[in-house]
């Protein structure tokens, strides 16, 4: 069964940085591509960050691109995300999911339950 | 904005069909697969569509999607207090190189 488990949210002032973290169990995440997704109080998803199933290849929404860093560590089957220089308007609950299917079919298949990013001062 | 256009709301009574509606354009929908998400207060989101209209096992058949052209469609028949929820249609953008979602449809059983 698979299982994805997010950490690392919390409380943070403007301009700092966090890195959170999503360790995946059931799966292997070199098989998959590997996502992250956020919703922000009162809004809809928004999809944020992919690292490719080959490690090879990231990709980033464009209200994110210079200041959000997707990685994984393939020995202990995780996957980061380093958010640097940090917004209010960051402010989210922040999903890591697993992708199936080639990139004009790729859909998320499982979900973690998510943490929950506060920037404020 | 999204780039894919969905109602913010829809509702119908137990028992009844309802029809979520998700548009985009040529470099989203009209040339890549359509997914569909529940998202239930307080917890993560659940695939019930994926590739325009297969469900994943699990997913009871009163849910099915399509696609024509640039659009895609959610049909829920028979509706059950339990679906209330917001609902998302999610594709790839070839033009953007990223992931999109729609909007979000909060559908109420009333």
């Amino acid at each position: 069964q698979v299982q994805l488990v997010e950490s690392g949210g919390g409380v943070v002032q403007p301009g700092r940085s966090l890195r959170l973290s999503c360790a995946a169990s059931g799966l292997n995440i070199r098989t998959r591509g590997m996502h992250w997704v956020r919703q922000a109080p009162g809004k809809g998803l928004e999809w944020v960050a992919c690292t490719s199933s080959d490690g090879q290849t990231t990709y980033y929404a464009d209200s994110v691109k210079g200041r959000f860093t997707i990685s994984r560590n393939t020995f202990r089957n995780t996957v980061n995300l380093q958010i640097d220089s940090l917004r209010p308007e960051d402010t989210a609950v922040y999903y890591c999911a697993s992708g199936r299917g080639g990139l004009g079919d790729e859909y998320f298949n499982a979900w973690g339950q998510g943490t929950l990013v506060t920037v404020s001062s | 904005q999204s780039l894919l256009t969905q109602p913010p709301s829809v509702s119908a009574a137990p028992g009844q069909n309802v029809t979520i509606s998700c548009s985009g354009s040529t470099s989203n929908i009209g040339n890549n697969s359509v997914s569909w998400y529940q998202l239930l207060p307080g917890t993560a989101p659940q695939v019930l569509i994926y590739g325009n209209n297969n469900r994943p096992s699990g997913v009871p058949d009163r849910f099915s999607g399509s696609k024509s052209g640039t659009s895609s469609t959610l049909d829920i028949t028979g509706l059950q207090a339990g679906d209330e929820a917001d609902y998302y249609c999610q594709t790839w953008d070839t033009s953007r190189s990223a992931w999109v979602f729609g909007g979000g449809t909060k559908l109420t059983v009333l």
